[in-house]
């Protein structure tokens, strides 16, 4: 598709709960992030992929979150035991390949995640 | 590493000048500006490299200023469509990650 794709769009779960959050970048942008968005709060940096580089994984809050790329293309974000303070809007964005003239992010829909 | 923006809310009439600032602690290598209208995804407004270049497109521009590890977005002459919040975005190296501020909610009147 012409722009990233994130699933689902809306996610309702019990407390204590897995969940698997995915994201369908653009076809060969190279980076991808993970961020978080609370309520009217800001963009919370989650985890960066760049390449076959290791990830960035400096963001993630607890153990309970993980996150992978297979292939460096489609990249899924799991929450383990989910929590109430989880319930967010994850947004998922691909960054052209370095040395590209603008280094723009495009970022998908976003995902929102609300722990009952 | 997460950049000071200020101010933190911003409310114009129509046809006002604006001016959102941010800091970082550290050197820079690149700063990358935002708007996200509510409920909708942030889109991509423009990045500076080091070397204090100043940009711009329409009536939005921004400057970057290496040694004082600063950048200023201008907005000229609002327009309603300018509303929303803007986030900057540093970046410490090539291909390092890129770390936004915590927003500038930025309200224009008719």
């Amino acid at each position: 598709g012409a722009g990233v794709s994130q699933s689902p769009s809306n996610k309702v779960t019990e407390k204590g709960k897995d969940v698997e959050l995915r994201c369908d970048p653009i076809s060969g942008h190279t980076a991808l992030y993970w961020y978080r968005q609370s309520l009217g709060q800001g963009l919370e940096f989650l985890i960066y992929f760049q390449g076959n580089s290791a990830p960035d994984k400096s963001g993630l809050p607890s153990d309970r979150f993980s996150a992978e790329r297979t292939g460096g293309s489609v990249s899924t974000l799991t929450i383990q035991r989910t929590q109430q303070e989880d319930s967010a809007v994850y947004l998922c964005a691909a960054q052209e390949p370095s040395g590209s003239l603008t280094g723009e992010l495009f970022f998908g829909e976003g995902s929102r995640l609300t722990v009952l | 590493q997460q950049p000071v923006q200020s101010p933190q809310a911003v409310i114009l009439r129509e046809g006002e000048d604006a001016v959102i600032n941010c800091s970082s602690s550290k050197a820079l290598y690149s700063v990358h500006w935002y708007r996200q209208k509510h409920g909708e995804a942030p889109v991509f407004l423009m990045i500076l490299l080091k070397g204090g270049e100043q940009k711009g497109h329409d009536k939005i521009s921004a400057s970057f200023n290496e040694k004082k590890q600063q950048s200023s977005l201008y907005l000229t002459a609002s327009q309603l469509s300018y509303s929303g919040t803007y986030f900057c975005g540093l970046s410490l190296n090539r291909d390092d990650k890129i770390i936004f501020g915590k927003g500038t909610r930025l309200h224009i009147l008719p």
